[in-house]
């Protein structure tokens, strides 16, 4: 099945720096690709997400960027503010036996100080 | 309000004792999935249901059951819970069939087995 590599566990980042969490792959034939942001007792909460047949996807603050060749995409944070903090999962889904299923990343603990 | 319900939120209880984690969704999604949440594993997919009356396993499958009887409700059942099930539960939905689509999560259940 996919397995999803998630680095760093952990960022800490002073209020205005960027942020970028990179995660990678191992299925090939995934083609889904979306971020996942859950602050301290909340659920999951989809902030952005990139199909295969694109490259970058931006939204105001957040982006996404997706190599296939190398099998990684990344979420890069600009102008981080304290807001920001909290835990990030990157997740991929793709076929399997016909069917898709979404594989998590472990997470990445975001810090933004102000 | 679209929404993914579960109960009961806060659950503690003692091995053995069966118990069922109810969800519900009302944005007539036909995928639907239950993860578990644990500190530094990130979410880990239990089970999944692609429709009425399909259900599959997800990565962490053993002691837990599904069913799917109809579009709307998934509850999740542990026959004999043991204190490794002790772990926050989200239910998950969403529009397409793959899973390839924007994915909303319940609440959590926090579950604790004695």
């Amino acid at each position: 099945g996919e397995n999803v590599e998630q680095h760093p566990s952990t960022l800490s980042v002073q209020e205005g720096d960027s942020a970028v969490i990179k995660c990678t792959y191992s299925d090939s034939a995934s083609n889904y690709f979306p971020w996942y942001k859950q602050e301290l007792g909340k659920r999951p909460q989809l902030i952005i997400d990139i199909r295969s047949n694109v490259g970058e996807k931006k939204d105001q603050r957040i982006a996404v960027t997706l190599n296939k060749t190398a099998k990684h995409f990344s979420l890069h944070i600009t102008e981080t503010q304290p807001e920001d903090s909290a835990v990030y999962f990157c997740a991929a889904s793709g076929p399997l036996s016909g069917y898709s299923t979404l594989t998590f990343g472990k997470g990445t603990m975001l810090l933004v100080s102000p | 309000e679209a929404q993914v319900t579960q109960n009961p939120r806060y659950l503690i209880t003692v091995t053995g004792k069966k118990l069922t984690v109810t969800c519900s969704q009302n944005m007539n999604h036909e995928y639907m999935s239950w993860y578990r949440q644990d500190p530094g594993l990130g979410l880990r997919q239990i089970y999944y249901s692609m429709n009425v009356e399909v259900t599959d396993k997800g990565d962490v499958p053993e002691g837990y059951k599904v069913s799917r009887k109809e579009k709307r409700n998934f509850p999740l059942i542990l026959e004999s819970p043991s204190p490794n099930q002790t772990s926050l539960y989200f239910c998950a939905s969403t529009r397409l069939a793959g899973g390839t689509d924007t994915q909303y999560f319940g609440p959590g259940t926090r579950l604790t087995v004695l």
